[in-house]
């Protein structure tokens, strides 16, 4: 069955801060892995997107990292803001069709 | 540039009633998806057109469940007759062309809130 499984579920951390959010996924054939930012009340926002030869990928204060070998990809944000407080997505795009398969969300908590 | 526009942003309805969402892809899309998001749970697919035509619908739940998209601009979904289970969010998402390695970057609205009670 194609899942995203994502780790931890809520996160809490003081403004400065890095953390870093897990993706394990089980999903085939893989085309593709994103992570998404979603504020509350609003659509997910596209922070990167990774293909299976692609290890890293930063976008500013993030950077997220595959390992299509052990099916695992973090996110990991750099001197954290209040901004930052939202939920992150990991979503897969594979399978028979292609579509998208979304894991649940972290959702950090950025606290001055 | 507009972004994904959908309305309403919050629909509360009776159960056996019906519910029209809509969904405004941004200028020149020719792909609109459509996904939803039951509480607790991840957001999944229910369907993908390709300018007016339907190119994948497998996630689309059960027939109660009508998307069109007349002429490739908008898009609706119809849900009749709505149960509690239908209760979620609603997102439509958009994107253009085709990039190297599947990496169509889809752009995502707002979200519809649909409440059956």
């Amino acid at each position: 069955k194609n899942q995203v499984e994502q780790s931890p579920q809520s996160l809490i951390i003081l403004e400065g801060k890095n953390c870093t959010l897990q993706c394990n996924y089980t999903v085939s054939p893989f085309s593709n892995l994103r992570w998404y930012k979603q504020d509350t009340g609003r659509g997910p926002v596209s922070l990167t997107i990774m293909t299976f030869s692609e290890n890293t990928k930063s976008n500013g204060r993030y950077t997220a990292t595959l390992d299509a070998d052990t099916k695992q990809s973090s996110l990991h944000i750099t001197a954290s803001q209040l901004s930052d407080s939202a939920s992150y997505i990991c979503v897969v795009s594979g399978g028979s069709q292609g579509n998208l398969i979304f894991g649940k969300g972290t959702k950090l908590s950025v606290k001055p | 540039e507009a972004g994904v526009t959908q309305f309403p942003s919050h629909s509360v309805i009776e159960k056996g009633q019906t519910v029209t969402l809509r969904c405004d892809p941004i200028s020149g899309h020719d792909n609109l998806y459509w996904y939803r998001r039951v509480m607790g749970k991840e957001i999944k697919f229910l369907l993908h057109f390709v300018k007016e035509s339907k190119q994948d619908e497998s996630g689309m739940p059960n027939n109660r469940f009508l998307a069109e998209r007349t002429g490739g601009t908008y898009s609706t979904l119809k849900v009749q007759p709505a149960e509690l289970e239908d209760s979620g969010v609603y997102f439509c998402a958009s994107s253009q062309g085709f990039l190297a390695g599947g990496r169509r970057e889809q752009y995502f609205g707002p979200g519809t809130r649909l409440t059956v009670t």
